[in-house]
């Protein structure tokens, strides 16, 4: 199966630091990968969609400069969060579908775990 | 109104019983449909995916769609407390459009 990589899983930082999540996706190519945002008991929430070799685009009342994302590559994504607060604090998912394949599957990854102390 | 919408749960049930859960849409743009399973402090994991309306089956979960009603179904039968988790509806119109998700179902299986 496609299998999506997410690194680290949990991070613990200080506020005002920045902070970085890769995305790989392992067994596929990936032109399009997702960054979402889950609070606990919430469903998921779309940050931004990124897009390989061009800018990502951010969902309404997502500050782009404070989550910069980067998809240099066909198999990664990260996800930058800058100048981290307490606020910042939550559970970040990325996800992606396979070049090619028109269908809609998403694969996500384990997730990451950020505390902003 | 959502354009997804799921009831939150949760849903307990016991060991062996058959689960169904369920989601209606609005958008009637929506082509792919597909149902993750969440456990706790984990990502989404693809279960089934489906486009067109009818049944689709893998094992002991089947997964329904009816595009006329905009009513999506997840059945899942002997179920296992191992199933317990949240179990998070999805569809998209297609291509590399983003995917809408329902707020997601907790089950619970009791042994």
């Amino acid at each position: 199966g496609a299998v999506v990589s997410q690194h680290p899983s949990w991070v613990i930082c200080k506020s005002g630091t920045s902070v970085k999540i890769e995305c790989r996706s392992l067994d596929f190519q990936a032109t399009t990968m997702f960054w979402y945002r889950q609070f606990p008991k919430q469903s998921l929430m779309l940050m931004a969609t990124s897009n390989e070799g061009s800018k990502a685009t951010y969902e309404q009342g997502v500050e782009k400069d404070k989550f910069l994302i980067n998809h240099a590559s066909l198999t990664l994504s990260t996800l930058t969060v800058t100048s981290a607060h307490p606020e910042d604090s939550s559970f970040y998912i990325c996800s992606a579908m396979i070049a090619g394949f028109n269908t809609g599957e998403l694969f996500f990854g384990e997730g990451s775990r950020l505390t902003v102390l | 109104q959502k354009e997804v919408e799921q009831d939150p749960g949760p849903l307990s049930v016991p060991e062996g019983a058959i689960v169904s859960l369920n989601c209606t849409y609005s958008n009637s743009a929506f082509q792919y449909f597909m149902w993750y399973r969440q456990y706790s402090r984990k990502g989404p994991e693809l279960l089934m995916y489906t486009y067109s309306s009818g049944n689709k089956e893998d094992g002991r979960f089947t997964a329904q769609v009816d595009k006329s009603s905009k009513y999506i179904s997840l059945f899942i039968r002997d179920s296992q407390p191992s199933d317990s988790a949240t179990y998070l509806c999805a569809m998209n119109s297609g291509g590399y459009q983003k995917v809408t998700f329902g707020i997601g179902t907790k089950l619970q299986v009791i042994p």
